[in-house]
């Protein structure tokens, strides 16, 4: 069980909007910075989102963080197909002086 | 360009010791933290360790303290991931993480990973 709660699945239609929400506590999300991390399994990840809500070099606007309190966000708009991925929310543990990572949404464009 | 590739990995007994190794260039390496992920089968991401750019700091998820050891050479450009104790649980894709600049835990750049299986 993950330290920082993520739904464990998601689905919308291409050209749709979907959310991923990544739930946690004042000594993770609620005093660090949360980023947003694409993952195809087999693959090297990628980074999308830093600082809790600015884009990382490349990445297109469709993408977009936010955070509030012990929550952050991912929103995926305007899906496409090649959107289809594991998404995961990553920051910094106080309490544990460890890195932590969501359990990972699946996205699933249908 | 930024390049990070893993080596080392493969087939071990449980109890044994695996040593990974993380070569990385186009960028300057002793400017900055890296990290360990890993990728169980079946599992999510788990973060396994970080340095800080000189090596001074380090930090162990709880799950490896004690068995696994997280250490750079900035003189070769590479970071290393000495694994002691290996168990089953052990077993998965490893992979080593640029820290990017910033603030917070940025993970910007990837290799495409190591893969560590843990068996009789």
């Amino acid at each position: 069980q993950s330290v920082l709660t993520q739904p464990p699945s998601v689905s919308a239609a291409p050209g749709q909007k979907v959310t991923i929400s990544c739930s946690g506590s004042s000594s993770n999300i609620g005093s660090n910075y949360v980023c947003w991390y694409q993952y195809v399994p087999g693959t090297a990840p990628k980074l999308l989102i830093y600082e809790n809500n600015q884009r990382f070099s490349g990445i297109p606007d469709r993408f977009s963080g936010s955070k509030s309190g012990t929550s952050a966000t991912l929103v995926i708009s305007g899906l496409q197909t090649g959107d289809e991925a594991d998404y995961y929310c990553g920051t910094w543990d106080d309490s544990l002086s460890a890195g932590l990572f969501g359990g990972g949404t699946k996205l699933t464009v249908l | 360009e930024v390049q990070l590739v893993e080596s080392g990995g493969g087939l071990v007994r449980p109890g044994g010791s695996l040593r990974l190794t993380c070569a990385a260039s186009g960028f300057t390496f002793r400017n900055y933290g890296m990290n360990w992920v890993r990728q169980a089968p079946g599992k999510g991401l788990e973060w396994i360790a970080y340095t800080t750019e000189s090596g001074a700091r380090i930090y162990h998820a709880g799950s490896v303290k004690g068995r696994f050891t997280i250490s750079r050479d900035n003189a070769r450009n590479a970071l290393f991931l000495q694994m002691n104790t290996l168990t089953a649980e052990d077993t998965a894709v490893y992979y080593c993480a640029r820290e990017g600049e910033g603030s917070g835990r940025i993970l910007d750049f990837w290799g495409q990973g190591i893969l560590v299986t843990v068996s009789s």
